[in-house]
């Protein structure tokens, strides 16, 4: 167990419709990332917030946003769902960037997401 | 654009057997070289190196960062039924943006 949590396991919805995925980085982390695992692409990063702000931006669709809250917790929102955004999304989280390790990434258990 | 590329793209071997996987990578303003393990789900984080940091031991499982070369490899020794799983390499720029490989796919037969 990494300490990242996320919320739904699974979700499965029709096209046009909106999902938002929920992230809690490990306690003391102040980055959270959001990646898109598919079987044609693998592993992508999509963007980057740390303590609230965005960092970095990915290949991250315009129907896709994300935030970060004041209490680090992060949310994917993705909205106009197509067939090909099913997907796994995993968050991940980091130390702050003061620490040696903050390069270290976590994953969390991520979120299977279905369009039919 | 940050390129890593990992090899073999699948790997069977017998209980008992060392395996070696490789990754290459291109990447701007490099800072680290990460290897995950996934298995069903989430990747699991196994080793990170950097520049001050080019191996790594864990077990049976070790890591070498060639920067010369720009490559790593991991290396499994007495493999298990267990290390069956997908193998992830990613490196990390100056943001910590990891660029992912596709992976190498281990099956340990007993």
């Amino acid at each position: 167990d990494s300490g990242v949590t996320q919320t739904p396991k699974h979700l499965i919805t029709a096209t046009g419709q909106r999902v938002t995925l929920r992230c809690s980085p490990r306690s003391g982390d102040l980055s959270v990332y959001w990646y898109q695992q598919s079987l044609d692409q693998g592993l992508q990063f999509l963007i980057q917030y740390y303590n609230g702000e965005e960092r970095a931006k990915g290949n991250i669709l315009e129907r896709f946003s994300a935030q970060q809250f004041p209490d680090l917790h992060s949310e994917l929102n993705l909205s106009s769902l197509e067939l090909g955004d099913s997907a796994l999304y995993f968050c991940a989280s980091s130390a702050p960037f003061t620490s040696g390790s903050s390069y270290e990434q976590y994953f969390g258990p991520g979120t299977r997401l279905t369009v039919t | 654009e940050d390129k890593v590329v990992q090899s073999p793209l699948s790997l069977v071997v017998h209980e008992g057997d060392t395996v070696t996987l490789n990754c290459s990578y291109e990447v701007t303003n490099f800072r680290s070289l990460l290897w995950y393990k996934q298995e069903k789900k989430a990747p699991t984080f196994l080793f990170m190196l950097t520049s001050s940091g080019i191996e790594k031991k864990s077990g049976r499982l070790s890591s070498i960062l060639d920067k010369k070369e720009l490559s790593s490899i991991l290396n499994i020794t007495a493999t298990q039924t267990g290390d069956s799983a997908i193998y992830l390499c990613a490196v990390g720029n100056a943001g910590n943006m990891l660029t992912f490989g596709g992976g190498t796919r281990l099956m340990v037969k007993p």
